[in-house]
């Protein structure tokens, strides 16, 4: 089973409209961090947002917010009034197991969603 | 500024070649990681390292190695390009201890055709 499903292949927006991309994870553990990451063409990896899973209070960071829904299983991404540039691939991804010792840094990622805002 | 640095960014290479991908990192990160990435696919793990000479196979090990001589350096080695391990690599690193967000640092990413 993945550990990490995000089911929207592909996502067009209006510019200037808000736009959720969605997540749902599978894990046993009961620590683990969830992100968000954003990917240009340019093949960077650029951090957009974290969910450690013993917060209370949803994480917000500038126009992105993490819907974090925990007995759902599910971390949205929401990108409030979209611009242009964040047209990019955007993949979620979680780290399990913070007490696990070795290999608990790794993240496992989803397969991605491919955002593009119109103008 | 933190730097996870991957020596190639585009190569071309033909198959059967012995392929090194090198990233060295400069945050003194005792976790470091090879990810491959493919359209519709994601990242998926090749192999990490927590220490020096030490390393764990992670999703997709076939036909690759990997070395970690030195702490801030972590090579990915492909024995025998095959053209079906043409894709983009991608080296990151990460510390211990701090469980948070934003410590987790990528490289700008390899891409690799093997012809």
């Amino acid at each position: 089973a993945q550990k990490i499903t995000q089911t929207q292949p592909g996502m067009f927006v209006q510019e200037k409209e808000a736009v959720t991309l969605d997540c749902t994870y599978d894990t046993s553990d009961q620590s683990y961090g969830l992100f968000w990451y954003k990917q240009p063409s340019s093949g960077e990896m650029i951090f957009l947002i974290y969910q450690g899973s013993y917060d209370e209070q949803n994480a917000t960071e500038g126009r992105y917010s993490l819907n974090f829904q925990k007995a759902r299983k599910s971390a949205n991404l929401v990108i409030s009034a979209s611009q242009l540039g964040d047209s990019a691939m955007y993949f979620c991804a979680m780290r399990e197991g913070q007490d696990s010792g070795a290999g608990s840094y790794q993240l496992t990622f989803g397969k991605g969603t491919k955002l593009s805002v119109i103008p | 500024d933190v730097k996870v640095t991957q020596s190639s960014r585009y190569l071309v290479k033909r198959t059967g070649e012995k392929v090194f991908l090198e990233c060295v990192q400069d945050m003194d990160h005792e976790n470091m990681f090879w990810y491959r990435q493919d359209p519709g696919l994601g990242l998926r793990l090749i192999y990490f390292s927590y220490d020096v000479k030490m390393k764990e196979k992670g999703d997709i090990p076939e036909g690759y190695s990997v070395s970690r001589e030195k702490k801030e350096r972590f090579s990915l080695i492909l024995e025998s390009a095959s053209t079906n391990q043409t894709s983009m690599y991608l080296c990151a690193s990460s510390g211990t201890g701090e469980y948070s967000g934003n410590t987790i640092y990528f490289g700008e990413g390899s891409w690799l055709t093997v012809v």
